[in-house]
């Protein structure tokens, strides 16, 4: 069964609305949860680490008041897009890591949340 | 800064041909690698991971080499099905957690 439920999987929504994203880590308690973006027929692009606790780490050129990170439990990671516009529609995905994630385990993915912005 | 690539972005098969699916990064100081399948719309499932330390890994049809000092792996589909066509992508963990993916190779696999 899934390790990583994310939630919604689909959101239409209209430009200028905020949305937020859960992801939960089922099987074990994540003090890391990643995001990741993807654009149609691209990779996975890694935006920020979600830290138990305290600040999540944004990569170079993700706006951090854009997407708004909160990790405050060691099973919940959410994502908010703040007042959103079309060029944010894309699929946003978590994943679990951190403690209890040993170096060889595999990494597990929600389903992904399919954003569109009209 | 880990880059990774992967050969070719698209391959199309007929049903019953075997397939070789290339990835390649630039820094070999990996913790393991792991290949995904990823079907349209949906997250990714992980197939086969290799530890730094190892050379393959194998799961049914699967099979999926490492060459850590050359930083590069392939992932061998054996006797393709329809039910194999999908986005393929690898990805290598390096400090941490973090997964650094290739773009991704897309296969169809016809009837």
């Amino acid at each position: 069964g899934a390790v990583v439920s994310q939630h919604p999987s689909w959101v239409i929504c209209k430009s200028g609305t905020s949305v937020k994203i859960e992801c939960r880590s089922l099987d074990f308690q994540a003090t890391t949860m990643f995001w990741y973006r993807q654009f149609p027929k691209q990779s996975l692009m890694l935006m920020a680490t979600s830290n138990e606790g305290s600040k999540a780490t944004y990569e170079q050129g993700v706006e951090k008041d854009k997407f708004l990170i909160n990790h405050a439990s060691l099973t919940l990671s959410t994502l908010t897009v703040t007042s959103a516009h079309p060029e944010d529609s894309s699929f946003y995905i978590c994943s679990q890591g951190g403690q209890g994630l040993g170096d060889n385990q595999p990494q597990h993915f929600g389903d992904g949340t399919r954003l569109s912005i009209l | 800064k880990q880059e990774v690539t992967q050969i070719p972005a698209a391959l199309s098969v007929p049903e019953g041909e075997n397939l070789v699916l290339n990835c390649s990064f630039t820094d070999s100081a990996i913790y393991n690698l792991q290949w995904f399948r990823q079907d349209p719309g949906k997250g990714l499932t992980s197939l086969l991971l290799i530890q730094s330390s190892q050379r393959e890994q194998t799961s049914g049809r699967l099979n999926a080499s490492l060459d850590k000092s050359s930083g590069r792996s392939t992932l061998y589909i054996a006797a393709s099905q329809p039910g194999d066509s999908a986005t393929y992508l690898c990805a290598v963990r390096t400090s941490g957690s973090r997964l650094t993916f290739g773009e991704g190779t897309q296969l169809t696999v016809n009837p």
